[in-house]
């Protein structure tokens, strides 16, 4: 059964660096044919999505100006991970942070694991 | 603001149907696939639809998604109390080369 878990970095402060990582069991980011990515939610609001990866590398990223060229995805198929860095936190980035398996196809979002969430805060 | 649009909330009674629209435009819903997600309270979402009206293993056919120019829609019928979450619709936009989501359509059950 495939399972994904965030790691829980818990509250920063603004002007920080968020780095999360995304631990992938069941199944084997090297070998798999899919895409894998960020996507958040703030409190009461909506889905967000922030970036997409696939195994090779190949990344794309949310071009919105809240999170345009803050954002940066990679993976370690050795540790079977892939991590978020999000730089330059503010109060605005405070959500939960879902990792996901977004599909085959990065233009034909199928998002059909999701990891629990962790939440994140940003408060001086 | 959302790229695809969702009523806030639609509601009735247990066991009757409702549906929801998600209303985009030709750079996503028009030539794109559309999906939906369930979110229970405090839980993750949950993949209901993908590419428009196909349903994964477990959903029972209670849901179904269809779309018809740049509008997509889910459907519950026989709506029960455990229906009672956040829907969202989501696609890839070809404008913006990323996925997108609706606001959110929160579903009450009378």
């Amino acid at each position: 059964q495939l399972q994904l878990q965030e790691s829980r970095p818990g509250l920063l402060k603004p002007s920080e660096t968020l780095s999360l990582t995304c631990t992938v069991s069941g199944a084997s980011l090297y070998s798999s044919s899919n895409y894998w990515g960020w996507i958040r939610q703030p409190p009461g609001k909506g889905l967000e999505w922030i970036g997409s990866i696939y195994h090779s590398g190949s990344t794309y990223y949310n071009p919105s100006s809240s999170l345009k060229s803050r954002v940066s995805i990679s993976v370690d198929t050795s540790k079977n991970q892939f991590s978020l860095r999000l730089v330059s936190v503010t109060a605005a980035d405070t959500a939960v942070y879902y990792c996901a398996r977004l599909g085959i196809a990065a233009r034909r979002p199928k998002i059909d694991y999701w990891g629990q969430g962790t939440l994140v805060t940003v408060s001086s | 603001q959302s790229v695809l649009t969702q009523p806030p909330s639609v509601s009735a009674a247990p066991g009757q149907k409702v549906t929801i629209s998600c209303s985009g435009g030709s750079s996503n819903i028009g030539n794109n696939y559309v999906s939906w997600y369930q979110q229970l309270p405090g839980t993750a979402p949950k993949l209901l639809i993908y590419e428009n009206n196909k349903r994964p293993s477990g959903i029972p056919d209670r849901f179904s998604g269809s779309k018809s120019g740049t509008s997509a829609t889910l459907g519950i019928t026989g709506l029960q109390t455990g229906d009672e979450a956040d829907y969202y619709c989501g696609t890839w936009d070809s404008s913006l080369s990323a996925v997108v989501f609706g606001g959110g359509t929160k579903v009450t059950v009378l």
